[in-house]
């Protein structure tokens, strides 16, 4: 059992390029998250999917679009890259709403030059 | 706006010393409420996990309390180890809700 997986791990991408980070979890969670974790900041939310086919920004989405491919995977997309976005990504999921235990990823790593 | 505040922002300790971490919340309505530890460079791990209607909830060493009514929480770690260093993150559920808030964390160092 896996639990949730990102891909990659690590990533360096110039100004302007874009890329997609990927994330999958094996436990028939509903609910997945995608976080960004910088110094001093904690952890804040781009983007969530409370169920399979919707998807709701949060705190922080600018420069970011997600997609829900199906109940396991949850993509993350910067479709074109800026310095601002150099930052540790966390994705988590939940079994449901409320008093269940949020599962994460073990984050992916982007610098962006 | 729905917050979650730590404190201290950071603490060292020395091994075998026990210490309280605080967590300050102003997320209503409230569902329940997280400590999570965080090694360097890993996702966060689940400690404990309470409703608006526990007080208290043990894991091993340690221990989270919960007064709803004043909207506080503490996280006490027994007979600290090298291994307990690590980021220590309150988060806050909205009743509910699905979005997750995240205090900024308290970083213990526990030093020999």
């Amino acid at each position: 059992n896996a639990g949730v997986t990102q891909t990659p791990k690590f990533q360096v991408l110039k100004t302007g390029q874009s890329m997609t980070l990927q994330c999958a979890q094996d436990m028939n969670h509903n609910s997945m998250y995608w976080y960004r974790q910088d110094p001093g900041m904690g952890l804040r939310l781009i983007y969530y999917s409370a169920s399979e086919g919707t998807t709701d920004k949060g705190e922080v989405p600018n420069g970011y679009n997600v997609s829900r491919l199906n109940k396991r995977e949850f993509s993350l997309r910067l479709e074109s890259a800026a310095p601002s976005q150099t930052s540790v990504y966390f994705c988590a999921s939940i079994p449901g709403q409320g008093g269940t235990e949020a599962f994460f990823g073990q984050g992916t790593r982007l610098t962006v030059v | 706006k729905n917050q979650v505040e730590q404190s201290p922002q950071s603490l060292i300790i020395l091994e075998g010393k026990n210490c309280t971490l605080q967590c300050n919340y102003t997320v209503s309505p409230f569902s329940n409420l997280r400590w999570y530890k965080q090694d360097t460079g890993r996702g966060p791990v689940s400690l404990t996990i309470m409703t608006f209607s526990e007080n208290t909830k043990s894991n091993g060493r340690y221990t989270a309390t919960l007064d709803a009514d004043t909207k506080q929480s503490s996280l006490h770690i027994t007979a600290s180890q090298l291994s307990d260093s690590a980021s220590y993150i309150c988060v806050v559920s909205e009743q509910a809700g699905t979005a997750l808030i995240f205090g900024k964390g308290t970083t213990l160092s526990v030093s020999s």
